[in-house]
């Protein structure tokens, strides 16, 4: 069965450095897609990042960058030069296609950068 | 593009009492999904269209919820005589075939309390 795990509930980090948050998953699937949303206060799910399971670089946008490490399972988030206005909730997530259409999330990491 | 919308943003209603939902999608993502996001959790699928089609249903969708998307475009999400543990916030997503055909976008959430 699908799983997703993001063991660190909270975490801090100082105005300007970067910072990585966990994820890891579990699948039998060869095919799946990796997801990390933001979601500040206000509740809005904000997309960040996507990596799929057979694509052979780490991908990025902007300051965000997913450490993909495949035969670990693991799909770390690393925001760099924290903004004041990254603080939110994290979610990491996992998609697998043959598991039909529903994604599963983890249970998030809040993150609180530090002025 | 105006993004994912949803409405209402919040809702308060008493036990027993039934309530409605909408989402509108992004105009050209033919994919819809709910999802029930409890505090301190990440969001749960509820169901997934596909068009007008509602392909896939969470065992979390009871009998007492029903969703439609009759011209696949907005959707509605009723739970009927609503109970104190229907209280959560309550996630709209669409998607497209195009790019990863992946990647979901959200609205800002219906908050629901069940007094």
């Amino acid at each position: 069965a699908q799983k997703i795990t993001q063991t660190q509930p909270g975490m801090f980090v100082q105005e300007k450095e970067a910072v990585t948050l966990d994820c890891t998953y579990d699948t039998s699937d060869p095919s799946y897609g990796l997801f990390w949303y933001k979601q500040p206060s206000s509740g809005e799910m904000i997309f960040l990042i996507y990596q799929g399971s057979y694509d052979q670089q780490n991908a990025t946008e902007g300051r965000y960058s997913l450490n993909f490490q495949k035969a670990r399972k693991s799909a770390n988030l690393v925001i760099s030069a924290s903004q004041l206005g990254d603080s939110a909730m994290y979610f990491c997530a996992m998609r697998e296609p043959s598991g039909g259409f529903k994604t599963i999330f983890g249970a998030g990491t809040r993150l609180f950068v530090k002025a | 593009d105006t993004g994912v919308s949803q409405d209402p943003r919040h809702k308060i209603t008493k036990r027993g009492q039934n309530v409605t939902f909408r989402c509108d999608p992004i105009s050209e993502h033919n994919r819809l999904y709910w999802y029930r996001q409890t505090l301190g959790q990440g969001p749960e699928f509820l169901t997934y269209f596909q068009n007008e089609a509602q392909l896939e249903k969470s065992r979390l969708l009871s009998d007492r919820f029903s969703a439609e998307r009759p011209k696949g475009s907005f959707s509605t999400l009723e739970i009927q005589r609503t109970e104190q543990g229907d209280s959560a916030m309550y996630l709209c997503a669409s998607s497209s075939t195009q790019g990863n055909g992946q990647t979901q976008y959200f609205g800002p959430g219906t908050r629901l309390l069940v007094l």
